[in-house]
């Protein structure tokens, strides 16, 4: 069973700045991660599939890196309405698993 | 556009069973792989179940495995998950998700699962 590991846990940041999440895997996942945002109350969102792919919608501050077990989102300039939580799951094999998620909170 | 309708969710007591159904529209159901992801309260995703397009390939996670079963009806654009033996740590909030790219790409409203005494 593959397990992933998010970090920080927290992340506290101003508008503006620039947020790197990362997301470790307990093997190689290859390609097959991705990454989605949760803001309070509301459903996930899919961001970025298969470790780099924007879906269909997302900003183009979204990016997303790695490979095998070392991943990265980065979020380029915040904007107000990115504050929020962000998780990663791989599809690599079954069972399926989330991360723990990182919270990216307003410093 | 896509829908996604969850529905079933309530307050049930450890060991007994409910059934979710997502009532789903807008796209082309019986081509999709379909999941159910589940939430606890303040907690994170935990994803449960998954099943194939067609319907006979099935997965679960090990903490749900021979309690519940996925399914669903092509027919009517439902899917199901029907959950037995209901334990506490069960409570949480269940999503039905249909996949795209390989991943859970649009998401239900969620209904909320309460196992208590």
């Amino acid at each position: 069973e593959i397990v992933l590991t998010q970090s920080p846990a927290t992340l506290s940041l101003s508008p503006g700045e620039r947020a790197t999440l990362s997301c470790r895997a307990s093997q190689s996942v290859s390609s097959y991660l991705a990454w989605y945002q949760q803001k309070p109350g509301q459903a996930p969102r899919l961001l970025i599939f298969d470790a780099s792919n924007r879906a269909t919608g997302i900003p183009a501050r979204f990016s997303g890196s790695g490979s095998g077990t070392d991943f990265t989102l980065t979020i380029s300039s915040l904007e107000p309405e990115d504050f929020a939580v962000y998780y990663c799951q791989h599809r690599s094999n079954w069972p399926r698993a989330f991360g723990g998620g990182t919270k990216v909170e307003i410093k | 556009e896509v829908q996604l309708l969850d529905s079933g969710g309530g307050l049930v007591q450890p060991g007994g069973s409910l059934r979710l159904s997502c009532a789903a529209s807008g796209f082309t159901f019986s081509s999709y792989a379909m999941s159910w992801v589940r939430q606890a309260p303040g907690k994170g995703l935990e994803w449960v179940s998954t099943i194939s397009p067609s319907g006979p390939n099935t997965y679960y996670a090990d903490s749900v495995k021979g309690r519940f079963t996925i399914s669903r009806d092509n027919s009517k654009n439902t899917l199901y998950l029907q959950m037995n033996s209901l334990r506490a740590e069960d409570t949480a909030v269940y999503y039905c998700v249909k996949h795209d790219y390989g991943y859970p790409s649009d998401w239900g409203q969620g209904t909320l699962v309460s196992v208590s005494s």
